[in-house]
C-alpha cells in the first residue's frame, strides 16, 4: 500500500517569489508520482508526472518537480509565482504494478500568493 | 483532448430522495472510471472504481447500496446517491483512464458535482 504526506497545509508567498511544496510518499513497491492543481469549485488538472527516466520533471505553468528515491520525496517547485497560481495542490502516488490504477492523494497544500 | 464532463455541476435535493450524477469521457474511451468524494478543504477520497461492463469495486467503508455505480459504456459512468441525507452533501468528482493509455496511470478529472441535501 502507498501513502502520501504533504506536510504543509498552507503556504503563503509573495508574488514573483520562488515556492516549494513538499511531498513525501511511502511505498513498498516502485511508484508513479503526480502533482495536480485544483482551482475553487473545479476538478483536478495534471501539472506533471513522474513515470520513469529523468528525475527532474517539468510540467505546465512553469512548475517542476524532482523525484528523490532515497528521500522518498517529490517536491514541487516554481521559481517565480503569480497571483493566478493561488490554488490547492495535491500530490498523488500509484503503485507501478497496481492493475487497479488507483491514485492515492495527499491531504493537499493551499498555495496563497499575495501581491 | 482528454476531456471529462460531469452533469449536473451542482444539485440540491431533499432528504430521502435519490440523485444521479453522470460522468462522461468526451473524446476518448474510458476502460476505467473512478469516483471520489471531497469534503471542504480536504483531499479526495476514492469511493469506487468502475470498469465498463462489470460491477464497481468499492473502497472499504463505502456503502454499495447507497452509492450505486453503473459503467454502462466506454464513455459513461453514473453515480446514484440513494435516499440521500444531509451528511451525503459533498463535492463528487469523477476521473477516467484512457483505454488507449497502455501502462499510463494518468487519470483525467471531471469538473465535479456539488451535492447539497436539505
Amino acid at each position: 500500500a502507498q501513502s502520501v504526506t504533504q506536510l504543509d497545509s498552507q503556504v503563503p508567498v509573495f508574488e514573483e517569489a520562488p515556492v516549494e511544496l513538499r511531498c513525501n510518499y511511502s511505498s513498498s513497491v516502485s511508484v508513479y508520482l503526480f502533482w495536480y492543481v485544483q482551482y475553487p469549485n473545479q476538478g483536478l488538472q495534471l501539472l506533471l508526472k513522474y513515470l520513469s527516466g529523468s528525475t527532474l520533471v517539468k510540467g505546465i505553468n512553469g512548475f517542476e518537480a524532482e523525484f528523490n528515491k532515497s528521500q522518498t520525496s517529490f517536491h514541487l517547485r516554481k521559481p517565480s509565482v503569480h497571483i493566478s497560481d493561488t490554488a490547492e495542490y495535491f500530490c498523488a502516488v500509484s503503485g507501478r504494478m497496481d492493475s487497479s490504477y488507483k491514485l492515492i492523494f495527499g491531504s493537499g497544500t493551499r498555495l496563497l500568493v499575495r501581491p | 483532448g482528454a476531456v471529462v464532463s460531469q452533469h449536473p455541476s451542482w444539485v440540491i435535493c431533499k432528504s430521502g430522495t435519490s440523485v444521479k450524477i453522470e460522468c462522461r469521457s468526451l473524446d476518448f474511451q474510458a476502460t476505467t472510471m473512478f469516483w471520489y468524494r471531497q469534503f471542504p478543504k480536504q483531499s479526495l477520497m476514492l469511493m469506487a472504481t468502475s470498469n465498463e461492463g462489470s460491477k464497481a469495486t468499492y473502497e472499504q467503508g463505502v456503502e454499495k447500496d447507497k452509492f450505486l455505480i453503473n459503467h454502462a459504456s466506454l464513455t459513461l459512468s453514473t453515480l446514484t446517491v440513494t435516499s440521500a441525507h444531509p451528511e451525503d452533501s459533498s463535492f463528487y468528482i469523477c476521473s477516467a483512464r484512457d483505454r488507449s493509455g497502455g501502462s499510463s496511470y494518468e487519470q483525467y478529472f471531471g469538473p465535479g458535482t456539488r451535492l447539497t441535501v436539505t
